[in-house]
């Protein structure tokens, strides 16, 4: 099954710990994505990448960090610089030409204490 | 800059009833606009992409519209079930270019009673 997989679905870390979200795609989607969710404030994008080796920050990039030398791989790392790291996090992809539609995955929820 | 808004934030309906999600954007140079569902703790399933060259978009028991000079899209869902509870959420890309990231709107949130 072609889908969009994301680990762990709970992650639980203590506050000044960096931490790194997976996320792995075998749609063969040149574009991924990360989002940050929180309650009452609806998807904002942390960064983007259209191709291999080539990412972009999104709205909320400042204290996350990520990487992309695989296209099936785009992972996200959380750093201790990130005041308010306690979210759901969702990864998406997309592939080039019409229509654009952007898929997810099922979504990280990380906990700092 | 872009923005997405959807109202109402929150709807409760008895099963059976049709009902119509709204929602609203600032810019009308989009590409597409995409509707997703997402129940509690889960990712965002998409139920319906419209290109901006065409008007509507059906799926099953779904009708989502689009009319770009308003900057208004709606939701239709038709005899509605418990099954239907859950998050509703529409997104347009950035800047009004394909391929791109997406701006959300905060969501509404459908309850359907038995």
């Amino acid at each position: 099954d072609g889908g969009i997989t994301q680990s762990p679905k709970y992650l639980f870390r203590k506050e000044g710990q960096n931490v790194t979200l997976s996320c792995e795609q075998n749609l063969n989607h040149d574009a991924m994505y990360w989002y940050r969710q929180d309650p009452g404030q609806g998807l904002r994008l942390i960064y983007y990448s259209q191709i291999v080796n080539d990412f972009q920050k999104g709205d909320i990039a400042e204290g996350y960090s990520v990487s992309r030398e695989k296209k099936e791989s785009f992972p996200l790392t959380v750093t201790s610089a990130q005041k308010n790291p306690t979210a759901f996090y969702l990864c998406a992809s997309s592939a080039p030409g019409l229509p654009y539609e952007q898929y997810f995955g099922p979504g990280t929820r990380l906990t700092v204490t | 800059k872009q923005e997405v808004t959807q109202i109402p934030a929150a709807l409760s309906v008895p099963e059976g009833e049709n009902l119509v999600l709204n929602c609203s954007f600032t810019d009308s140079a989009i590409y597409n606009l995409q509707w997703f569902r997402q129940d509690p703790g889960k990712g965002l399933t998409s139920l319906l992409l419209i290109q901006s060259s065409q008007r509507e978009q059906t799926s099953g028991r779904l009708n989502a519209s689009l009319d770009k000079s308003s900057g208004r899209s709606t939701l239709y869902i038709a005899a509605s079930q418990p099954g239907d509870s859950a998050t509703y959420l529409c997104a347009v890309p950035t800047a009004g270019q394909a391929g791109t990231a997406l701006i959300f709107g905060k969501g509404t949130t459908l309850s359907v009673s038995s």
